[in-house]
């Protein structure tokens, strides 16, 4: 089955340590996302890349960093200078282009990461 | 800066009520634009989308949306919400090199 998969579920970290959440889609898209979801806050773009090895920051990219090596893959990894690590994060994927029929977000299941 | 806005943090309604969800966005050009769901303990689902055409996109379980161009609008609308119409509702809209950007979200409750 074609889809997104984010791994693992569940997280936790301590402080100051970095931790990486992968991200793998085998659904042949261009375009790959990583947002982090908080109540009230809605999903807020972390990172986003259009191809390979390109990647462009979101609106609160700071703390974070990304790698874009394969079509498939988009790890994310939450620094310690990230200052509010703990939160809902998901990853999606689509392929590329506005006003192309088929593009739309597809998304992962989400890793919850705990920071102690 | 791009943004989306969605007016409703929270909506209360009964069952059979008609339901809309109001949707702003901040961006000059072209658009795509959608409305995902997230039912509770589940991931995001894409409930409609508009990319071109006729500006009243219909979806799945009954719900559609109109994209009013001049008012930088896409708001959703059901007739009649039932039960399993709670979640939490987002607008998106994708822009230029496919930066697809989120509201805060509407918690919809549907009281039985």
């Amino acid at each position: 089955d074609g889809g997104i998969t984010q791994s693992p579920k569940y997280l936790f970290r301590k402080e100051g340590q970095n931790v990486t959440l992968s991200c793998e889609q085998n659904l042949n898209h261009d375009a790959m996302y990583w947002y982090r979801q908080d109540p009230g806050q809605g999903l807020r773009l972390i990172y986003y890349s259009q191809i390979v090895n390109d990647f462009q920051k979101g609106d609160i990219a700071e703390g974070y960093s990304v790698s874009r090596e394969k079509k498939e893959s988009f790890p994310l990894t939450v620094t310690s200078a990230q200052k509010n690590p703990t939160a809902f994060y998901l990853c999606a994927s689509s392929k590329s282009g506005v006003r192309i029929p088929n593009t739309e977000a597809f998304f992962g299941q989400g890793t919850r990461l705990t920071v102690v | 800066a791009q943004s989306v806005s969605q007016h409703n943090h929270h909506v209360i309604l009964s069952e059979a009520a008609s339901l809309e969800l109001g949707c702003n966005y901040s961006y000059g050009g072209t658009v795509n634009l959608f409305w995902y769901v997230q039912y509770p303990g589940q991931h995001l689902q894409l409930l409609l989308k508009y990319f071109s055409g006729d500006p009243l996109v219909k979806g799945i379980k009954g719900f559609e949306a109109e994209f009013i161009k001049s008012k930088f609008s896409f708001n959703l609308r059901k007739p009649s919400v039932q039960w399993s119409d709670t979640a939490e509702y987002f607008c998106a809209v994708l822009i230029r090199d496919d930066k697809i950007i989120f509201g805060k979200g509407t918690r919809l409750h549907i009281l039985p």
